[in-house]
């Protein structure tokens, strides 16, 4: 079968650097994406990742190893405002998205 | 301004009374998809479509109807809503299916079936 794991809690301190890790098992890998999603909204699309390598955005970064079956969500500089659902998902070989559970990030002051 | 547009934002309504829940995008997205969200599952793909007249079941499609009529709207039916279908619905599209092919989400629509 296919999974996504993500741990399902994680608690950082504001202003450090915390990383979200996801492992997967899919049946074929067309890219894997994060998505953010503070509580009763809407997820956000933060980031893709097709190659192996680390893919930088201001604060984010999203890393991917597909031999591994492993990326990771690197968050710098945390704020308040970070406090969130952090989604894993893999685009499989028909193209349909597997979603993780998520996990929530707790920013402590 | 591009959006994913669901409605109503929260409804609860009683078993066995259908019940539609619209979306709409204004993006001229081919691919668009309904997802359901319960604590400590994720996100559980309903039924998707991958363009005008043409949907197939996610995993876990009981329960639900959709149709594809037009390219903007993506209507979700419910034609005898149980309780075990209360939870946080989210409609997205895309471009189309296929790599580097970010979902857009509309808001929720939280259902309460009594």
């Amino acid at each position: 079968g296919q999974n996504i794991d993500q741990p399902t809690e994680m608690t950082a301190t504001e202003g450090a650097i915390v990383q979200i890790n996801c492992t997967y098992q899919t049946s074929g890998f067309n890219g894997l994406f994060w998505y953010q999603q503070h509580a009763g909204e809407a997820p956000t699309f933060l980031s893709y990742n097709v190659l192996d390598g680390l893919e930088e955005k201001g604060r984010f970064s999203s890393f991917l190893s597909r031999s591994k079956g492993y990326s990771y969500l690197l968050l710098k500089e945390l704020q308040m405002k970070d406090s969130a659902s952090y989604l894993c998902a893999v685009m499989d070989s028909n193209y349909q998205l597997i979603w993780g559970a998520g996990t929530k990030l707790i920013i402590k002051p | 301004e591009a959006q994913v547009t669901q409605n109503p934002r929260y409804l609860i309504t009683v078993t066995g009374k259908k019940l539609t829940v619209t979306c709409s995008q204004n993006m001229n997205h081919e691919y668009m998809s309904w997802y359901r969200q319960d604590p400590g599952l994720g996100l559980r793909q309903i039924y998707y479509s991958m363009n005008v007249e043409v949907t197939d079941k996610g995993d876990v499609p009981e329960g639900y109807k959709v149709s594809r009529k037009e390219k903007r709207n993506f209507p979700l039916i419910l034609e005898s809503p149980s309780p075990n279908q209360t939870s946080l619905y989210f409609c997205a599209s895309s471009l189309r299916t296929g790599i580097y092919q970010p979902q857009h989400f509309g808001d929720g629509t939280r259902l309460s079936i009594l």
